[in-house]
């Protein structure tokens, strides 16, 4: 089976602080993507890549970055966190082949207080 | 630009009643469907999907979705609903040959709340 895993099921930050969301996948996939989640939003993307030290930004990306420094590695930072971050974060990774189909870890719920 | 738009926010049922999800899109070309659940607390997987051939697609827990080209539907259906089919539900749609573009394009979900 295929598994993202996400470094956080909960976490809990200051505003102003550097925050680092962390995601690895176990099936060599090409694709990986950060998502946030919110209630009555829907998910949105917020950066994607499409291969090692490759980005894309999504419909979102103000006030974030990314880093894929390996393949199965895809870290979303927040580089001075804000009270308007406060969300559920989902990574989620895809085959560029047959890449229909997006993987999701089980998300970071990320306060900021 | 494509569109998903699930045209309920939320959808109270009884357990065993039947329930119709809806979900149209906006394309001026072919498009790949999804169907995504999240359960309570968990992330999202992969209910079923439309890539070519037979409109009818299944899932392995009774849930159904048509492929309607015309309609620009892709409506999840099941017959008879559990308690345990509580989640939220998202419809996704992708481009046929969009080269780079591997973004899928998502609904706002539809809250299924199951009451006994």
């Amino acid at each position: 089976d295929v598994k993202v895993t996400q470094s956080s099921r909960y976490l809990v930050k200051r505003t102003g602080e550097k925050v680092f969301l962390e995601c690895v996948q176990d099936m060599d996939h090409e694709n990986m993507f950060w998502y946030r989640q919110d209630p009555g939003l829907g998910l949105r993307l917020i950066y994607f890549s499409y291969d090692v030290k490759m980005k894309e930004k999504g419909d979102i990306p103000e006030g974030y970055s990314v880093s894929r420094e390996k393949k199965e590695r895809f870290s979303l930072i927040l580089e001075s966190a804000s009270t308007n971050q406060t969300s559920m974060y989902l990574c989620a990774s895809s085959y560029t082949g047959t890449n229909y189909e997006q993987y999701f870890g089980p998300g970071t719920r990320l306060t900021v207080t | 630009a494509q569109s998903v738009t699930q045209l309920d926010s939320q959808v109270p049922v009884f357990e065993e009643a039947p329930v119709e999800l809806r979900c149209n899109y906006s394309s001026s070309v072919s498009v790949y469907l999804f169907w995504y659940v999240q359960y309570p607390n968990q992330g999202l997987q992969l209910l079923l999907k439309y890539l070519s051939g037979s409109t009818l697609v299944e899932s392995i827990n009774g849930f159904e979705a048509e492929f309607n080209k015309s309609q620009t539907s892709f409506h999840l259906r099941k017959p008879s609903v559990h308690i345990s089919d509580t989640a939220e539900y998202f419809c996704a749609v992708r481009v046929r040959g969009a080269g780079n573009n591997r973004k899928l394009i998502w609904g706002l979900g539809t809250s299924l709340a199951v009451n006994p």
